[in-house]
């Protein structure tokens, strides 16, 4: 265990569903963030959340919006997605402090959207 | 651009040898790298860590070397096991304004018994 909890660990949705993906962190850390994982591609950083403010947004299609309510809780609101947009979503945590990273990985939320 | 590669996708070895994992990259002011593994259905889990003003760390059965001059990083797995088979992933963190991580693309460990 990681001390990161994602859900649901798999998500099977339409293109006009809308869902919801949730991280919890167990570790006090001060930064959460959201990756999308697919085959045969590095793995994307999509967004970044430093003291439950947004400090980084990739580019990322506004079909995707992520809600930090509070340091310990990740959110990542899912609507009209595409089939492209399926992917393992990783949630991950750290506390940032000088240059280490050291980012501690749920197990991801299998999505696939049909 | 940017970018952090493998030499090689996918590596088997067999139990008990050592494991050699190498990872080139571009940017000359990454400062900061670290290796991850990710076993199958679970995400990535932190290995070790270098930075810059090092050359070579250890850990458990691990030993991360960093060669600046041909900006190469390697992870070195002693007595490899079974359980060490996973995808592992380094990952770069950049100088200046840019302070994320970058990742490679990951090289699959195969370890045979």
């Amino acid at each position: 265990e990681t001390g990161v909890t994602q859900t649901p660990r798999h998500l099977v949705m339409g293109m006009t569903n809308k869902k919801s993906l949730k991280c919890e962190q167990h570790l006090g850390h001060n930064a959460m963030y959201w990756y999308k994982q697919s085959a045969k591609k590095p793995l994307e950083l999509m967004f970044v959340y430093n003291f439950k403010e947004q400090t980084e947004n990739n580019s990322v299609p506004s079909r995707f919006s992520p809600e930090c309510p509070n340091s310990s809780h990740l959110f990542l609101h899912l609507h009209t997605l595409q089939p492209e947009d399926s992917a393992l979503y990783l949630c991950a945590s750290s506390q940032l402090a000088g240059d280490a990273d050291e980012q501690y990985f749920g197990p991801g939320t299998r999505l696939t959207v049909t | 651009g940017e970018s952090v590669g493998l030499h090689l996708p996918t590596l088997s070895v067999q139990e008990g040898d050592n494991s050699i994992i190498n990872c080139a990259y571009s940017n000359s002011a990454s400062d900061y790298f670290i290796w991850y593994k990710q076993e199958s259905g679970k995400g990535p889990q932190f290995i070790i860590d270098i930075r810059s003003n090092m050359d070579k760390r250890q850990g458990q059965r691990v030993t991360v070397l960093l060669n600046k001059t041909v900006k190469h990083l390697s992870l070195q797995i002693a007595a490899t096991q079974p359980g060490d088979s996973a995808v592992y992933f380094c990952a770069e963190k950049g100088a200046g304004n840019n302070r994320k991580l970058i990742w490679g693309l990951g090289t699959s460990l195969a370890v045979n018994p």
